[in-house]
């Protein structure tokens, strides 16, 4: 059966530092793996990964990709508190020749002043 | 401007009627889906389209229908509602998943259905 399972499932950190989130997976016929950040209302995109061990960037945010070991980590550095959110994994499966997105359950951050 | 949008954005309703939620996007997508978040926060696909054609339909109650009149376009219709379908439902598009090429996807804003 396809899973992709995140952890943990919540943490609370102190502003500064550092968050490593997990999202490992098992799927059939795996195209990429996306990261979400979601607070209120529509999850944003923050990074798609297809390629093992090419480390995306963006600000404070970066993640990695092993496709050899199955897993992916999101690393948040120098934490604020705007970066409190439930960050969503999800793994895009082909099927014939299109994708499906399959999401984790989520990990929710939350970052104290 | 909003690139994906959602009507209504909350929707309160008794068990058995009948609701539609619009989706449209401005992005010039070809791709649009719908999911559902249930109350532990799993988002869960329901539907895909692309181009007006269903690609993706999951094992979904067929009192759940959609329509895309264009690609622009995605509404759902549920029918017979059940407390059990109180959930956000979000509309989401991409550039299109076909062959080798995948783009990420962007969702709209949730619409929050509440069945009483």
């Amino acid at each position: 059966e396809d899973k992709v399972v995140q952890s943990p499932l919540s943490l609370v950190v102190h502003e500064g530092d550092t968050v490593t989130l997990n999202c490992s997976y098992e799927v059939t016929n795996f195209r990429s793996l996306l990261w979400y950040k979601q607070e209120k209302k529509a999850p944003t995109f923050l990074f798609m990964l297809t390629s093992s061990g090419i480390e995306k960037k963006s600000g404070r945010l970066s993640s990695i990709l092993d496709k050899k070991e199955l897993f992916s980590i999101l690393n948040i550095t120098a934490t604020q508190t705007g970066d409190s959110a439930v960050y969503l994994c999800a793994v895009e499966r082909r099927i014939e020749s299109w994708g499906k997105l399959q999401f984790g359950a989520g990990t929710q951050v939350v970052v104290t002043p | 401007d909003t690139a994906v949008s959602q009507t209504p954005k909350y929707l309160v309703t008794q068990m058995g009627n009948d609701k539609s939620i619009k989706c449209e996007q401005n992005l010039g997508h070809d791709t649009m889906y719908w999911y559902k978040q249930d109350s532990k926060k799993f988002l869960k696909i329901m539907f895909s389209y692309n181009n007006k054609e269903l690609i993706i339909n999951e094992t979904v109650p067929n009192r759940f229908s959609p329509k895309s009149p264009d690609k622009a376009h995605l509404n759902l219709h549920i029918n017979s509602l059940e407390l059990g379908d109180s959930a956000v439902y979000f509309c989401a598009s991409s550039q299109g998943s076909q062959g080798f090429l995948t783009y990420e996807q962007y969702f709209g804003p949730g619409t929050r259905l509440t069945v009483t």
